[in-house]
């Protein structure tokens, strides 16, 4: 069962901020939030994770609740190559299934010019 | 550096035989993961692979298999196909065990006639 709840679709114009929810309520102490995309025909691309604290690398940004039941992926300034379906799973660091990533629905967001 | 590599690209089978798929990981990655997707059932796990040892599995018939070889390269194999296995296979490589970012494939197309 997916632990992690986002909407079907997203639209976005092209240079404005993508900002993608994701609600996981019954998140544990030590799971973290990573984001994955897949843009289609290619194989899942690791976008950004995080535990606790917003990050930041030079794709996106993830901001996290302080209770941690919900985080946002932020896009920036999203192109047309940014369409693509988002994944947001989680995943606890050190437990037996570490390796293992569980694909919910995703997000698909469309970048419009 | 070179990415993960699956091949090959497509492959058309006939219901009963059996397949293998080959996944070379980043040079220096020793874990190997193993992933369906299907329009139906989205992505899910099949397996993963550290230090030649399956670590970890997932809820899929014994009809699948695979292993990793000592150079961290793995196969899969599926016996006696079945039209529902016809799906895209993707392979995952990560550094190390405890390593978060996952890199995909591009994944190998399984059509079942």
């Amino acid at each position: 069962d997916a632990k992690t709840t986002q909407p079907t679709s997203m639209d976005c114009a092209e240079g404005r901020a993508a900002n993608l929810p994701c609600n996981h309520s019954t998140i544990s102490g030590n799971e973290y939030v990573y984001w994955y995309r897949q843009i289609h025909s290619q194989g899942p691309q690791y976008i950004i994770h995080g535990l606790k604290n917003n990050e930041t690398n030079e794709m996106a940004s993830l901001i996290i609740t302080e209770d941690r039941k919900s985080s946002t992926l932020i896009l920036p300034h999203a192109t047309l190559r940014d369409t693509a379906v988002y994944y947001c799973i989680l995943s606890n660091a050190g437990g037996t299934s570490y390796g293992k990533l569980t694909f919910g629905q995703g997000t698909i967001l469309t970048v419009h010019p | 550096k070179a990415g993960v590599t699956q091949t090959p690209r497509y492959l058309i089978k006939t219901r009963g035989q059996q397949v293998t798929l080959s996944c070379s990981p980043i040079s220096g990655h020793r874990s190997v993961s193993w992933y369906q997707q299907t329009p139906g059932q989205g992505l899910q796990f099949l397996f993963e692979y550290f230090s030649e040892t399956q670590r970890n599995k997932g809820n899929f018939p014994g009809r699948f298999s695979g292993r990793q070889f000592s150079n961290s390269r793995s196969e899969m194999n599926v016996s006696t196909l079945e039209l529902g296995d016809s799906a895209l296979y993707l392979c995952a490589s990560r550094r190390d065990w405890g390593s978060t970012e996952a890199f995909f494939g591009q994944g190998t197309r399984l059509t079942v006639v």
